[in-house]
């Protein structure tokens, strides 16, 4: 069953701005996962933070992590028209270290 | 370090017809999974492998779909016979047998049923 869920749908924003994504999910997890999919393509892993950890920063990108509220956020700082692609938090499933079970995405499109 | 390798990236086929996909893993990666992305939707999984065993079948539609990775490399996934439904992205994953670590994935084979 899906365990994260990404917030907004679809986001569009010019050049320059900053994007951010939120994602919810349900039970205790020991990380959280982003993941970038550009069009027609696989997923990329972005980064990855622990649950004991509360931010995570990846050149342009930084990742918050509440468990408490059982929530995380992804912020592209300075977007460019190449960060145009659907992004998806990840976490493992109930039982599992290492199965994924993926939202479905936030569309970012990032206008020239 | 070469990625996750899979192909056809693209295969048309009529439903009722059988279809195969392979995948090969980054070198050195035990775990192996095999996930179904319908459009506009995230990626579900099918199936993990660790080597050459199964680990959790449990989501994968057995009266038509299986999987298989000999000698704990190379994986094919096999879906007979297609349905309309089963239109969709297979993407294949890899990652290294430990905990909070990210999968690698392959550019995934666009299957369209008619």
């Amino acid at each position: 069953s899906q365990q994260g869920e990404e917030d907004p749908q679809a986001l569009s924003i010019q050049e320059g701005e900053n994007a951010t994504m939120n994602c919810s999910y349900k039970t205790s997890i020991n990380n959280l996962q982003w993941y970038r999919q550009n069009s027609g393509r696989g997923l990329v892993h972005l980064i990855l933070i622990r649950s004991n950890e509360r931010e995570k920063h990846s050149g342009r990108l930084r990742v918050t992590l509440d468990t408490s509220k059982k929530s995380s956020s992804l912020l592209i700082t300075a977007s460019r028209a190449a960060d145009t692609a659907s992004y998806f938090c990840a976490t493992p499933m109930s039982g599992s270290a290492r199965q994924l079970t993926f939202g479905s995405g936030t569309q970012l499109t990032v206008l020239p | 370090e070469a990625g996750v390798a899979q192909s056809p990236r693209y295969k048309i086929i009529e439903k009722r017809q059988s279809v195969a996909f392979w995948c090969n893993p980054i070198s050195g990666h035990a775990t192996l999974y095999w996930y179904q992305q319908i459009l506009g939707q995230g990626p579900k999984l099918l199936i993990q492998f660790q080597n050459n065993g199964v680990v959790d079948d449990s989501q994968l539609p057995k009266d038509r779909f299986s999987a298989e990775r000999l000698k704990g490399v190379d994986s094919t996934l096999k879906i007979q016979p297609a349905k309309l439904e089963d239109s969709a992205v297979y993407l294949c994953a890899s990652s290294p047998p430990v905990t909070n670590y990210g999968y690698t994935f392959g550019s995934g084979t666009r299957l369209t049923v008619v």
